[in-house]
Formats: C-alpha cells, structure tokens, sequence
C-alpha cells in the first residue's frame, strides 16, 4: 500500500498570501495524484485530478504539480473561503489512499 | 444537479449490524462506479470500499473485508453497505462518492455525499 505523507501538518498564512502545500509518495504514483479541500462539517470537494488538472467550478488560483513522488498544491492568493484541510490522494496502484492532511489556517 | 444522500448511521453495539443507504439523483446512477470512504472522528479519509457501475464487481479494504458488504440497486439509484460484526474502531463519518469516469473504476471522487455518523459503542 503507498502511503502519502502531506506537509507542513498545518500552515498559518493571512489572505492573499500564497500557499504551496507538499504530498509525498512512498513509491512512484506516476501522475495519478489527486487533491481534495475539506472545511469544517462538511465533505470533501475534489479540486485537482492527476497532478494538474482542475475539477470542474474550481478557481484558477489552484494549481497542481509534480510527478512521481513529489507533487504540490499551490492557492496563489489566498481567499478567506480557502483557508480549510486538504488532502492528497493517489490513484495508481490499489487501493487508493490518502494523506494524513494539511490543514491551512488563517494567520 | 449530482446528488447523494446518505443515511443508515446510528449508534449500535460492537458485533452488532446496520446497513447505510445512499440515495443518488441528478445524474445516470447505473453508468458510474459508487465508492464508501469513511472519517473517523478528527481523522483523515480512509478508502472503503467500491462496486462497479453494474454491480459485477466490487472490493474492499482490508480490515472491513468479510464483515462488510457493499451492493447497489440500479433501479432505485441507491447504493448500500452492509456492515456486520461492527467494531469500535468502523466509528466514523461514512460517506459515498461517486467516480469520476462512466463504466470505470478510476478512483477519483467527483461526488460526494454530506455523509452519516456510525458510533460504535457499547
């Protein structure tokens, strides 16, 4: 099983800063990486697909990127509906998982 | 719009049953695979489990495999677990999620329900 190990756990940044997010693999996931947001009391929303795709409705301020074993989520200026907990997810060798995390919180 | 609406959690005994339902609209239920990923309380997601979109196949996690059983009902757009043998640590948010490509299993969750709380205590 690939384990994803998401940093920094959790991040302090203020709106409009920039937030660039870590998860890496334990062995080569190719590019079948994904990136979902989480806000408090609510589900998961899928924002990334295969490293650097975004999900139908998300905003260009996310981006994804990396391959192999080390991919980032980067929120180029953050908005005050951003700051939530994200996690990584890998899809190439099964089953899938998912990273521990990062929580992102408002400095 | 995709709509998926669990229900079913509760709060049952260790070695007990209970069965979560996921009601699907706004899309072609029978064209996608349907996912269980499940939160324990302040924890991260965990995959569960995953049947085709016709119900021919299906797998599951480890450590719920021969105590928890996932099916579908294409005519009534509904997705099921049944989970048996119920343990302290099963406690968690359930939640069905839908895959993102028709007639296959990609694992990318496109779709998620707003999930329901199984409490496992005695």
């Amino acid at each position: 099983e690939i384990v994803l190990t998401q940093s920094p756990a959790t991040l302090s940044l203020s709106p409009g800063e920039r937030a660039s997010l870590s998860c890496r693999a334990s062995q080569s996931v190719s590019d079948l990486l994904v990136w979902y947001q989480q806000k408090p009391g609510q589900a998961p929303r899928l924002l990334i697909y295969d490293a650097s795709n975004r999900a139908t409705g998300i905003a260009a301020r996310f981006s994804g990127s990396g391959s192999e074993t080390d991919f980032t989520l980067t929120i180029s200026s953050l908005e005050p509906e951003d700051f939530a907990v994200y996690y990584c997810q890998q899809r190439s060798s099964w089953p899938p998982t998912f990273g521990q995390g990062t929580k992102v919180e408002i400095k | 719009q995709v709509q998926l609406v669990e229900s079913g959690g509760g709060v049952v005994q260790p070695g007990r049953s209970l069965r979560l339902s996921c009601a699907a609209s706004g899309f072609t239920f029978s064209n996608f695979g349907m996912h269980w990923v499940r939160q324990a309380p302040g924890k991260g997601l965990e995959w569960v489990a995953v049947i085709f979109y016709d119900g021919t196949n299906e797998d599951y996690t480890d450590s719920v495999k021969g105590r928890f059983t996932i099916s579908r009902d294409n005519s009534k757009n509904t997705l099921y677990l049944q989970m048996n043998s119920l343990r302290a640590e099963d406690t968690a948010v359930y939640y069905c999620a839908r895959d993102r490509r028709q007639w296959m299993v990609h694992s990318i969750f496109d779709s998620w329900g707003q999930g329901t709380l199984v409490s496992v205590s005695s």
